[in-house]
């Protein structure tokens, strides 16, 4: 069956450590997305890609970073700059826009706690 | 610039009552909207959208929404709540065909069934 997997569920950072939270999709979107869920505060857009090799800030991307080599993949790095990365972290992945953002499919998250 | 407002951060419901989400959005164009679900530690989930044509729009597990243009609305409502419906239900527009536009998210309204 098609879907986006992220791995890993969970993850630990200590302080002053990069992580990076795995995106991988089989249903051949062109576009990718990442989102920080807080609670309350519903999904904020980190980064998104919309073809490989190029991707566009969100509205919260400082302190985190993407790369888009391969259509099926879009990893998320949280560095050290990110001073609260606590949050639960969704990717998503739509057809490519045609002058309307599309319908998004969601992976099931990885939820990044601070040792 | 789009915005969605989703009314009332929790819903408490008997099982067996009507549920009603509401949403209200701002958009300078005809936007397209969506309702989504989410459980407890997964992704979200399409239940249904609007992009143009008829205004009442039927998803899945029994949900469905109406576009009314004059009101800025696209509430979601079920005829009869059960156990299951208990999760996160997020609106979302995509209002914009401009490169910086994107799909909005609202902050999600938590429905509780009560039994």
């Amino acid at each position: 069956d098609g879907g986006i997997t992220q791995s890993p569920k969970y993850l630990f950072r200590k302080e002053g450590q990069n992580v990076t939270l795995s995106c991988e999709q089989n249903l051949n979107h062109d576009a990718m997305y990442w989102y920080r869920q807080d609670p309350g505060q519903g999904l904020r857009l980190i980064y998104y890609s919309q073809i490989v090799n190029d991707f566009q800030k969100g509205d919260i991307a400082e302190g985190y970073s993407v790369s888009r080599e391969k259509k099926e993949s879009f990893p998320l790095t949280v560095t050290s700059a990110q001073k609260n990365p606590t949050a639960f972290y969704l990717c998503a992945s739509s057809f490519p826009r045609q002058g309307r953002w599309q319908p998004q499919h969601f992976g099931d998250g990885t939820r990044l706690s601070i040792l | 610039a789009q915005s969605v407002t989703q009314l009332g951060s929790h819903v408490s419901v008997s099982e067996g009552a009507l549920v009603l989400l509401r949403c209200n959005y701002s958009s300078s164009v005809p936007p397209y909207l969506f309702w989504y679900v989410q459980y407890p530690n997964q992704g979200l989930q399409l239940l249904l959208k609007y992009t143009t044509g008829a205004t009442l729009v039927k998803g899945i597990n029994g949900f469905e929404a109406e576009f009314k243009k004059s009101e800025t609305s696209f509430h979601l409502t079920k005829p009869s709540a059960h156990m299951s419906d208990a999760a996160e239900y997020f609106c979302a527009v995509s209002a914009g065909s401009n490169r910086d536009d994107k799909i909005i998210f609202g902050k999600g309204t938590r429905l509780h069934i009560l039994p």
